[in-house]
């Protein structure tokens, strides 16, 4: 099993452009998540999707920030227009339904100049 | 207040000590989780528990759900368990759905 993809593994970027995470979850997996980890705020929860549909999006810090999950075997993270603030560690992770254990990515270390 | 605390925030200990991080909470739960991060930065989900005690390897984990207060124990500690430990509740909100709650975290280093 290949377990969660995410990609890239760094992004550096300056304020102002569009940044777009991607992930793959564990093929089967009903749910997945986005979560936010920074030195201040610890581990947050951003977004999860179950079947594919958004079910709890109140952890999206603002407008700026959108996610989409197309199929069962992919899911993006945006933000739009990118600011310094934003930076921070980002990770899927799935499980096989939403109170299950989950697996998580290696993360997407995301500098925003 | 935040609702998942943790401690000790910071934990030294020498080789082959036992080991205990503990976990409060303030709201209702459905369950609760012990993560491990490495200092890679990769996470592992290592318990998910809504009652009594797991175990896996050296590794135990305790839940009292009248307490509101979970423990992760570690026994026979090695410099390989060096890694932060988070407690993460299944929150149950007002509205009856729920939503995951991270605490801060314990980094645990281990001496040889």
């Amino acid at each position: 099993d290949a377990g969660v993809i995410q990609s890239p593994r760094h992004e550096v970027t300056e304020m102002g452009q569009e940044v777009t995470l991607r992930c793959k979850p564990i093929s089967g997996h009903n749910s997945l998540f986005w979560y936010r980890q920074t030195m201040m705020r610890g581990l947050e929860l951003l977004i999860y999707f179950n079947n594919n549909v958004p079910i709890d999006d109140s952890g999206m810090p603002e407008d700026r920030f959108s996610a989409k999950m197309p199929n069962a075997s992919f899911s993006t993270l945006k933000i739009q227009p990118s600011e310094p603030r934003d930076s921070a560690v980002y990770f899927c992770a799935s499980s096989l339904f939403s109170n299950q254990p989950q697996h998580f990515g290696d993360g997407t270390r995301l500098s925003i100049l | 207040k935040n609702e998942v605390e943790q401690s000790p925030q910071n934990l030294t200990a020498q080789e082959g000590e036992f080991i205990t991080i503990n976990c409060s909470y303030s709201v209702g739960i459905s369950a609760l989780h012990w993560l491990q991060q490495h200092p890679g930065g990769g996470i592992v989900s290592l318990f998910m528990l809504s009652s009594g005690k797991k175990k896996h390897g050296r590794l135990i984990a305790t839940i009292n759900i009248q307490e509101k207060h979970s423990s992760l124990h570690i026994t026979a500690s090695h410099p390989r368990d060096s890694a932060v430990y988070i407690c993460a509740v299944r929150a149950i909100t007002q509205g009856g759905s729920e939503k995951l709650v991270f605490g801060k975290g314990t980094k645990l280093t281990v001496n040889p």
